[in-house]
C-alpha cells in the first residue's frame, strides 16, 4: 500500500530538548516536504526536499533542521523545541512538485 | 512572495445544497491543487489542476490561470463533505503556498 508514515503521531516534550519527528515514503518519491499547520493560517512549508542530499528552505525554516540521506525517509529535526513550535505537522511526498501528493497522517506536537 | 486567499472562510450547508470554494493567488503558477483535511485531520488530494477543469463525482474544479483563480464546486453536498477545504499554489522555485482553508460544515 503506497503510504507516508511518520512517528510520533503524538508528543509532548519540554522546551529545549532535542526531537526528531521521521517521515518514511514507499512509493519511490523524488520531492518531500514538511509543513506545520496552525489554526487560522493553513499549512505553511518548513522544508522541502528535491532529491537525496537537496534540500531547501520553505516559508518557516527557522528552529528546524531537515537531511536527506536516503529517497524514502525525510526526518525533521528540532534542535531546541520552544513553545511556539507547538504545531500540527505533516510529511508529504510526489513525483514531482505538486501532483498527486501524498500525505502522512500527521504529528501533533506539544512543547511545554 | 504569493499570496494565496480562499474564501468563503466558513460555510454551513444543509446537505444536498450545491457551493462553490473560491482560491486566488496573487502572481504566476506553475501548478494548484485542491486537498481536503476530513475531520480527523487526514489530508486527501482532490484535484491537480494547473488550468481547465476537471470532475470527479459531485466534485469539480475549475483553474482560470490568466485570472489567477481556481474554484471547487461541490453539488448534492453529504456530511461526509464537512472539513476544511485547502487550495494549494506551486511556485517556479519549488516552494509550496497553502491558504488558509474553507471549513465546511454539512448538516443533515
Amino acid at each position: 500500500e503506497a503510504q507516508v508514515t511518520q512517528n510520533p503521531r503524538y508528543l509532548i516534550t519540554v522546551t529545549g530538548k532535542k526531537l526528531t519527528v521521521t517521515c518514511s515514503q514507499n512509493m519511490n518519491h523524488e520531492y518531500m516536504s514538511w509543513y506545520r499547520q496552525d489554526p487560522g493560517l493553513g499549512l505553511r512549508q518548513i522544508y522541502y526536499s528535491m532529491n537525496v542530499e537537496v534540500t531547501d528552505k520553505g516559508d518557516v525554516p527557522e528552529g528546524y533542521k531537515v537531511s536527506r540521506k536516503e529517497k524514502r525517509n525525510f526526518p525533521l529535526i528540532l534542535e531546541s523545541p520552544s513553545p511556539n513550535q507547538t504545531s500540527l505537522y505533516f510529511c508529504a511526498s510526489s513525483f514531482q512538485q505538486g501532483p498527486e501528493a501524498f500525505f502522512g497522517q500527521g504529528t501533533r506536537l506539544t512543547v511545554v | 512572495g504569493i499570496q494565496v486567499e480562499q474564501s468563503p472562510p466558513d460555510l454551513i450547508l444543509q446537505e444536498g445544497a450545491n457551493s462553490t470554494l473560491r482560491c486566488n493567488f496573487s502572481d504566476s503558477v506553475n501548478n494548484l491543487q485542491w486537498f481536503h483535511q476530513n475531520p480527523w485531520g487526514q489530508l486527501i488530494n482532490l484535484f491537480y489542476i494547473p488550468s481547465g477543469t476537471k470532475q470527479n463525482g459531485r466534485l469539480s474544479a475549475t483553474t482560470v490561470a490568466t485570472e489567477r483563480y481556481s474554484l471547487l464546486y461541490i453539488s448534492s453536498s453529504q456530511t461526509t463533505d464537512s472539513g476544511v477545504y485547502f487550495c494549494a499554489v506551486y511556485t517556479g522555485g519549488f516552494k509550496t503556498i497553502f491558504g488558509a482553508g474553507t471549513r465546511l460544515f454539512v448538516k443533515a
